[in-house]
């Protein structure tokens, strides 16, 4: 069954600080990879997203993530957190053939220490 | 251009009550899905259109829950008799469904709350 965990349901970290939010995946098939943020009251924003290629995939407001098969692994990263990153992320997994519907883990909780 | 739109942003109804939400998707992509975000539950898939296909309903809870899709771009899911374990946010996201371009945006979501 395709799933993913998100072992961190809430991280802390100050302002400035580096960032790491982990992600495991289990699914069948080749996986379609996605981290979505979450703002309060708001829809869910695409951060970025892996399919095939370079392992180290840039994204939106100086995000990064590296896939890493052996691993199941698609942990998001940020050098500097900002205030304003303080959010909820999701990772979620996808089949890369056709529209698929997405498995999300169960999200992580990001504060930021001013 | 237009992103994504859900109505009503929220809804306040009784238990027992029928409830429509709709859902207008970016105007030319061809797939539509609806999740549902509750807590202790996350986002789960609810049941997604593609094309002229036959919907996806493998998510849909029980048979309250119907959805459908008018002219390939419009949908509208119904919740009937309503139960307060319905109470979640609804989001709705749309695709293009091409080749490589399978990223899914999402409304902004409905907020139902079943008293």
């Amino acid at each position: 069954a395709q799933s993913v965990t998100q072992p961190d349901i809430h991280i802390t970290v100050s302002e400035g600080a580096s960032l790491e939010l982990r992600c495991n995946y289990s699914y069948g098939a080749t996986p379609y990879l996605f981290w979505y943020v979450q703002s309060p009251g708001q829809g869910l924003q695409l951060l970025l997203k892996y399919f095939s290629g370079d392992t180290l995939v840039q994204g939106i407001k100086g995000f990064e993530a590296e896939f890493k098969r052996s691993q199941s692994s698609f942990n998001l990263r940020k050098p500097s957190v900002h205030w304003s990153d303080a959010a909820e992320y999701f990772c979620a997994v996808g089949r890369i053939q056709g529209a698929q519907k997405l498995v999300f883990g169960q999200g992580t909780r990001l504060t930021i220490n001013p | 251009g237009a992103g994504v739109s859900q109505s009503p942003s929220n809804k306040v109804t009784e238990k027992g009550k029928d409830v429509e939400l709709r859902c207008d998707p970016i105007s030319g992509h061809t797939a539509l899905y609806w999740y549902r975000q509750s807590l202790g539950q996350g986002l789960e898939f609810l049941i997604y259109f593609q094309g002229n296909s036959a919907p996806d309903k493998s998510g849909l809870p029980s048979d309250r829950f119907s959805a459908e899709r008018t002219g390939g771009s419009v949908s509208t899911l119904t919740i009937q008799r309503t139960q307060q374990e319905d109470s979640a946010v609804y989001l709705c996201a749309s695709s293009l469904a091409l080749a490589g371009e399978y990223e899914q945006f999402f409304g902004p979501g409905t907020r139902l709350t079943v008293l």
